[in-house]
């Protein structure tokens, strides 16, 4: 039973466009959700994070947006750039961070030239 | 400083053979967490460490055993490998929210450990 879902696999976009990542949850517990981004053999990085209790949160080209009664979440990059290709996971956690989070499968985003 | 650190980065292990992942950590967080990926698969937590002596289960820990000692080390040990076992193992680190004020928390994690068990 899969509490974090991220039903596109891959994603492209252009280079310069904007990146549309969902996610969607199922555990009306969680409380906070983060994306991390993953390049090959290496560990995940975190990108951005969201409370709760805010439906937006900005940090440069990336926003997180958060729709708590649809269970769903998005992050958007902008404009898209060659290094932003990798692995995108969605977690969510419902005890701040401090119990172990909860991953998607996954987003393979690539940015064409 | 080196953030999460692991050894091996890789390693083959025969069925039933032992070992244990190194994961190591300097920027002196309580929490330390150990995840593992399958192909095609979001991490799933094996176990995880709220400080020094205190270790509690995460969603998948049959097959695995942790210990906490220092702050900075959080071993995981394999025993008797089955080919289930086979994946990629990443640790983490977080800190805790009373220092930082903080109620949310980033995960920092190391760079993994490729296991395969034939």
């Amino acid at each position: 039973d899969q509490q974090v879902k991220q039903n596109s696999p891959s994603l492209s976009v252009q280079e310069g466009r904007i990146s549309i990542l969902n996610c969607d949850y199922t555990n009306s517990m969680f409380d906070y959700f983060l994306w991390y981004k993953k390049y090959p053999a290496e560990g995940p990085t975190f990108l951005i994070s969201i409370s709760s209790i805010k439906d937006k949160n900005e940090d440069g080209r990336f926003t997180v947006f958060l729709n708590k009664s649809a269970k769903h979440l998005s992050l958007h990059i902008v404009p898209s750039q060659p290094g932003d290709s990798a692995v995108y996971f969605c977690a969510a956690s419902d005890g701040g961070g401090a119990d172990g989070l909860t991953f998607g499968k996954g987003t393979h985003l690539i940015i064409q030239p | 400083n080196a953030g999460v650190t692991q050894t091996p980065k890789f390693r083959i292990l025969k069925i039933g053979q032992s070992m244990t992942l190194q994961c190591a950590q300097d920027m002196n967080h309580n929490y330390m967490y150990w995840y593992r990926q399958d192909p095609g698969m979001g991490l799933k937590l094996i176990y995880y460490s709220v400080g020094a002596g205190i270790t509690d289960k995460g969603e998948v820990p049959n097959g695995y055993n942790v210990s906490r000692s220092t702050t900075e080390d959080f071993p995981l040990r394999l025993e008797l490998a089955a080919p289930s076992q086979t994946s990629v193992y990443f640790c983490a680190s977080s800190q805790t929210g009373g220092l930082a004020g903080r109620l949310e928390y980033e995960q920092f994690f190391g760079p993994g450990t490729r296991l395969t068990v034939l």
